[in-house]
């Protein structure tokens, strides 16, 4: 079955610092992987995609991610975070059924930004 | 574009209660997806519809239907509310088509006490 593994429930980090949000997930096919965003009381805002071609995918806000097969993972980066990042972070896979996609959620990762 | 919208902001309903919430997809979108967030949890997938028709749907009980509308706006229909039906429930919009994008709305949220 389709999954989505967030290790980290929560992390923080201070203004500045470089950032890591790990992901790692289980599915059969070639994964189409997503990175959202969320704020306190908002919707979903889409940080970046991974559809196929470089493994490197550049998002909005300064975040990337790098797609590794071998290793089932599609970790986000951010090379030096600012206090407006404190938010939870949701990866997610596609998955492709009759045409018709969903998307399978980790449980997220909260993230903290010391000033 | 106004972008996905999501009717009512906040719901707060009793136990065994009917709960109907609203969702007017991004201009150009076609596909309606909901999904349930609980609090501390990623959103899990409830159903899409394409064209009028439930397309998929996930792990979710019969208490749970939906509609979808010519002009593509939807509805989430949740019947004999459960203390544990408590969450953020999210519509997502998209084009038919492998992978496109999902836009999702503010969300509602729903409190059953």
């Amino acid at each position: 079955a389709q999954s989505v593994t967030q290790p980290d429930i929560h992390i923080t980090v201070s203004e500045g610092a470089s950032l890591e949000l790990r992901c790692n997930y289980s599915y059969g096919a070639t994964p189409y992987l997503f990175w959202y965003v969320q704020s306190p009381g908002q919707g979903l805002q889409l940080l970046l995609k991974y559809f196929s071609g470089d493994t490197l995918v550049q998002g909005i806000k300064g975040f990337e991610a790098e797609f590794k097969r071998s290793q089932s993972s599609f970790n986000l980066r951010k090379p030096s975070v600012h206090w407006s990042d404190a938010a939870e972070y949701f990866c997610a896979v596609a998955t492709l059924s009759g045409g018709y996609n969903k998307l399978i959620f980790g449980a997220g990762t909260r993230l903290a930004v010391h000033p | 574009d106004a972008g996905v919208t999501q009717s009512p902001t906040h719901l707060i309903k009793t136990r065994g209660q009917q709960v109907t919430l609203r969702c007017s997809p991004k201009s150009g979108h076609d596909t309606v997806s909901w999904y349930q967030q609980a609090l501390g949890q990623g959103p899990q997938f409830i159903f899409q519809y394409y064209e009028e028709e439930e397309r998929q749907r996930g792990n979710f009980p019969d208490r749970f239907s939906g509609h979808q509308f010519p002009n593509y706006s939807s509805e989430l229909n949740v019947n004999a509310l459960l203390l544990g039906d408590s969450a953020l429930y999210l519509c997502a919009s998209s084009s038919l088509g492998d992978y496109n994008e999902q836009f999702f709305g503010p969300g509602t949220r729903l409190t059953v006490l």
